[in-house]
């Protein structure tokens, strides 16, 4: 079973920050927090994963709060190809370890 | 643009017929995936190889028979399948071994697979 919680459908304006939340509340200390998410009809596209301190790269920033229970997937400036299926996945990292996909988060985005 | 390559992108095939998926990568990886997703319902793995070994069955009933005869290629033989089957049937790769940990699972973008 899926370890996260995520909210079925969010909805966001063109140019504006997305905030994806997640909730791992069962979440282990060698668990990391990983992000994908899948545009219709292509593969899932990686996104960001961090341990417990902030992360950000040139796609989006990941928030984890201080406890890990939780965390935000934040896409500064969404576009309309960013309107897609977000994952929210915890999984430790040992070699191959795979992944458990939820049901996620269907963000989208508007004009 | 997706490292990952798995064809054919589509494939309609009946109940009695033999096809096989291909993935294919040349990112050194030494782990491959396959996932099955149907309708609007998350990808769940398959399978698991690593170093052209098979690492992970997920309790995949035996008309799916996976291949990997080297480091870049993944094949996925089909056989006598069912209605049910009807999937996107994804691929991943990714580094193997704990030097590589955190590194992400790359994917293709799947074989949309229907059976008559």
């Amino acid at each position: 079973d899926a370890k996260t919680t995520q909210p079925p459908s969010m909805d966001c304006a063109e140019g504006r920050a997305a905030n994806l939340p997640c909730n791992h509340s069962t979440i282990s200390g060698n668990e990391y927090v990983y992000w994908y998410r899948q545009i219709h009809s292509q593969g899932p596209q990686y996104i960001i994963h961090g341990l417990k301190n902030n992360e950000t790269n040139e796609m989006a920033s990941l928030i984890i709060t201080e406890d890990r229970k939780s965390s935000t997937l934040i896409l500064p400036h969404a576009t309309l190809r960013d309107t897609a299926v977000y994952y929210c996945i915890v999984r430790v990292d040992s070699g191959y370890s795979t992944l458990t996909f939820g049901k996620g988060t269907m963000l989208l985005v508007s004009p | 643009d997706t490292e990952v390559t798995q064809t054919p992108k589509h494939l309609v095939m009946g109940m009695t017929n033999k096809k096989s998926l291909k993935c294919e990568q040349h990112m050194g990886h030494r782990a491959m995936y396959w996932y099955k997703q149907k309708a609007k319902k998350p990808p769940e793995l398959m399978f698991v190889y690593s170093y052209e070994k098979l690492s992970i069955n997920e309790s995949v009933p035996s008309r799916f028979s996976p291949e990997c005869p080297n480091s870049s290629l993944l094949n996925l033989h089909l056989h006598a399948l069912q209605p049910e089957d009807s999937a996107l049937y994804l691929c991943a790769s990714s580094q193997e071994g704990l030097l590589f940990a955190n590194q992400p699972q790359h994917f293709g973008d799947g074989t949309r697979l229907s059976i008559l």
